[in-house]
């Protein structure tokens, strides 16, 4: 199964925006780039998903540059409601494949 | 629109006891994933089903687990004869898409923390 390559972990403040980079050099034409986010004792809840270039949402923005091997999940001014697990997936079908994610926590 | 109904949210078993862990998805939608995870862990794809079929069950180990999801009521994941190697968080998701298609969302419920003692 694909698997994508992202940093274990991240500290930043309340009003920064942070971002998190995610390695997927065998990515394939038909994958699509998707992120989820998890809290303690609860299921993943999806954030945002792009093919390339730029997607922005509510909540995030994700960059995609055109050769698809990378991606970033940019978080505009993060607050301590923020802290939580990140994960990076690639593909499509049936089955997520997640890797440990990113644990991201925000201090005052 | 409730989101994914899971029960219960803890359950202890003893040593070669039965579990039972039960999946209702969003409302409209009738596809349905299964997904463990460990402490520290990522998910891990276990299973999916649609009504009355399973689809992929790649990722279920092939002994003592099992699971279904009939043509009225929740999905059910069974797990026989537990060990303690069976312990962990279980997530049921659901989704209205086709596998396949290029952009889909799965919805996750609240999972259900298997304890064996």
């Amino acid at each position: 199964l694909a698997k994508t390559t992202q940093p274990i972990s991240m500290d930043s403040y309340e009003g920064q925006e942070v971002n998190i980079t995610c390695s997927h050099n065998n990515i394939a034409t038909n994958d699509y780039i998707t992120w989820y986010q998890q809290f303690p004792s609860q299921g993943p809840r999806f954030i945002i998903q792009g093919y390339k270039t730029k997607v922005t949402n509510e909540v995030a923005s994700l960059f995609i540059p055109a050769d698809r091997k990378s991606s970033t999940l940019s978080l505009p001014r993060v607050s301590l409601s923020d802290t939580a697990v990140y994960y990076c997936l690639q593909g499509g079908g049936n089955k997520l494949t997640f890797g440990t994610g990113t644990q991201l926590k925000v201090e005052l | 629109n409730a989101g994914v109904m899971q029960n219960p949210r803890h359950l202890v078993r003893r040593r070669g006891q039965e579990a039972r862990l039960r999946c209702s998805p969003m409302k409209g939608h009738s596809h349905v994933y299964w997904y463990r995870q460990l402490p520290e862990e990522g998910l891990k794809f276990m299973v999916y089903l649609q009504k009355e079929n399973i689809i992929d069950e790649s990722g279920m180990p092939k002994e003592r687990f099992s699971a279904e999801f009939p043509k009225e009521g929740p999905s059910i994941l069974r797990i026989q004869q537990v060990v303690r190697g069976d312990s962990a968080a279980y997530f049921c998701a659901s989704s209205p898409q086709e596998p396949g298609h290029l952009s889909y969302e799965q919805y996750f419920g609240p999972g259900t923390r298997l304890t064996v003692t």
